[in-house]
């Protein structure tokens, strides 16, 4: 059950894109479908951005996208806006109903 | 709306015992898995446990096995944990969250409570 490898922090100004990774193994990220993000904002709990790696929650802009290519998993957020400043983490299931997630990345946007 | 309310969290020594609860509301609680996940303080965030809807079956992160019960009331829709042989690297925000069944993950937070293990 080790943390997946995220980037500690990432950063773009206002319009831009950038992407977040989330590196696994072949036993998480890599056997499953299912990799979930979050979005938390300090003092906040954490709100669900992607769920099944790409698909939105309703209510949830479609700036944010998600992907996947072997064990790694990626979040796109395009036209960047102040308000996306905060930490993101992804989260895999990893067999035997048990999860894990990512280390987390700090979005700062300039 | 789906509401979550933690309660229970404190400041407890090293080796002690404490019981977290959430209650649950705006949807039917009864037909939901749910999970526990924490936080440290400037930390990520840890899966900790999951209960099956029917609390027939629940599952641990290895740094709690053994030390931690996830349980839960459907009478109460109320979820517990309770935490036995705590340490000080147990210290974090704990939060209730709800399982988003066919997707494999979370979809809801209650908004955390902490615990504090220290002497």
């Amino acid at each position: 059950q080790s943390a997946l490898t995220q980037p500690a922090s990432v950063s773009g100004s206002p319009g831009q894109s950038i992407t977040i990774s989330c590196t696994g193994t072949s036993s998480d990220v890599g056997s499953y479908n299912l990799v979930s993000w979050f979005q938390q904002h300090p003092g906040k709990a954490p709100k669900l951005i992607i769920y099944e790696g790409t698909k939105r929650p309703s209510g949830v802009s479609n700036r944010f996208s998600g992907s996947k290519s072997d064990n790694t998993a990626s979040l796109t957020i395009s036209g960047l806006q102040a308000e996306d400043e905060a930490d993101y983490y992804c989260c895999s299931y990893a067999g035997s109903s048990t999860w894990v997630f990512g280390g987390g990345t700090k979005l700062t946007v300039l | 709306q789906v509401q979550l309310v933690e309660s229970g969290g404190g400041v407890v020594q090293p080796g002690r015992s404490l019981r977290l609860s959430c209650a649950a509301s705006g949807f039917t609680f009864s037909n939901c898995a749910m999970h526990w996940v924490r936080q440290a303080p400037g930390k990520g965030l840890e899966w900790v446990a999951f209960i099956l809807y029917d609390g027939s079956n629940n599952f641990y992160a290895d740094s709690v096995k053994g030390r931690f019960t996830i349980s839960r009331d459907n009478s109460k829709n109320t979820l517990y944990l309770q935490m036995n042989s705590l340490r000080a690297e147990d210290t974090a925000v704990y939060y209730c969250a709800r399982h988003y069944s066919g997707s494999y993950c979370i979809d809801h937070w209650g908004q955390g409570t902490l615990v504090t293990v220290s002497s």
